[in-house]
């Protein structure tokens, strides 16, 4: 079965740049995640969805960064006004519900600003 | 800041013998997941265990979590080649804010 799956694979944009970035879950999965993970680095949490609520974006780390679910599916991640220091592997999770089940992550936006 | 720390940060072992890596964190959560992350494969969840568990088995993978200390650790037991990966624990906070939180990892080499 199809699962998570995230466009563009790969992204340059030069600094001042705004950047959008596709999460496609898993059908049926209620939650959504972003996570941002810098090169040897562990994914850092951004925000979080239950359907198209986003209950938790204590991660995002400016207002530059905005994220959407409108439908309660397909999610985007937008990067106002990309800085170098955005430059990173921004990876989507889903999974079936609530906090407690496993998260399936996609293969990553890599992103880099110059 | 790193809710979840793990310990060793690299570890090399020779294939057949087991891997432990440990993982310290700091506020109280709802659960602890660990997960793999290869190139091939990227990233893959492989054990959860619960606040008010201690152990839990999958295969030739062994968690434990003590929430006394904090802590918690994972097991490889006769480990292959392929399970050459970073290895990283998250956990799940009570609080908004304290979900998700991954550490930074632990590189494992499996050398044949």
């Amino acid at each position: 079965g199809a699962g998570v799956s995230q466009s563009p694979r790969y992204k340059v944009a030069k600094r001042g740049q705004d950047v959008a970035l596709r999460c496609d879950p898993i059908s049926g999965h209620v939650s959504l995640f972003w996570y941002q993970q810098a090169l040897g680095q562990g994914p850092e949490f951004l925000t979080y969805f239950q359907n198209e609520a986003q209950l938790d974006k204590s991660g995002l780390p400016s207002d530059r960064f905005f994220a959407e679910r409108p439908e309660g599916s397909v999610s985007t991640l937008k990067i106002q006004r990309t800085q170098q220091e955005d430059s990173a592997v921004y990876l989507c999770a889903s999974s079936l519900g609530g906090t407690v089940h496993e998260q399936f992550f996609g293969p990553g936006t890599r992103l880099t600003v110059l | 800041s790193q809710q979840g720390e793990e310990d060793p940060q690299a570890l090399s072992i020779q294939e057949g013998e087991n891997a432990t890596m440990n993982c310290s964190y700091k506020t109280s959560i709802n659960n602890l997941q660990w997960y793999r992350q290869n190139s091939g494969r990227g990233l893959v969840h492989l054990i959860l265990i619960r606040s008010n568990e201690r152990e839990k088995h999958s295969g030739r993978l062994r968690v434990t979590l003590d929430t006394s200390k904090k802590s918690s650790s994972l097991l490889i037991t006769a480990s292959r080649a392929a399970d050459t990966a970073s290895y990283f624990c998250a956990t799940e906070g009570r609080n908004y804010g304290q979900n998700f939180v991954f550490g930074p990892g632990t590189r494992l080499s499996v050398l044949p």
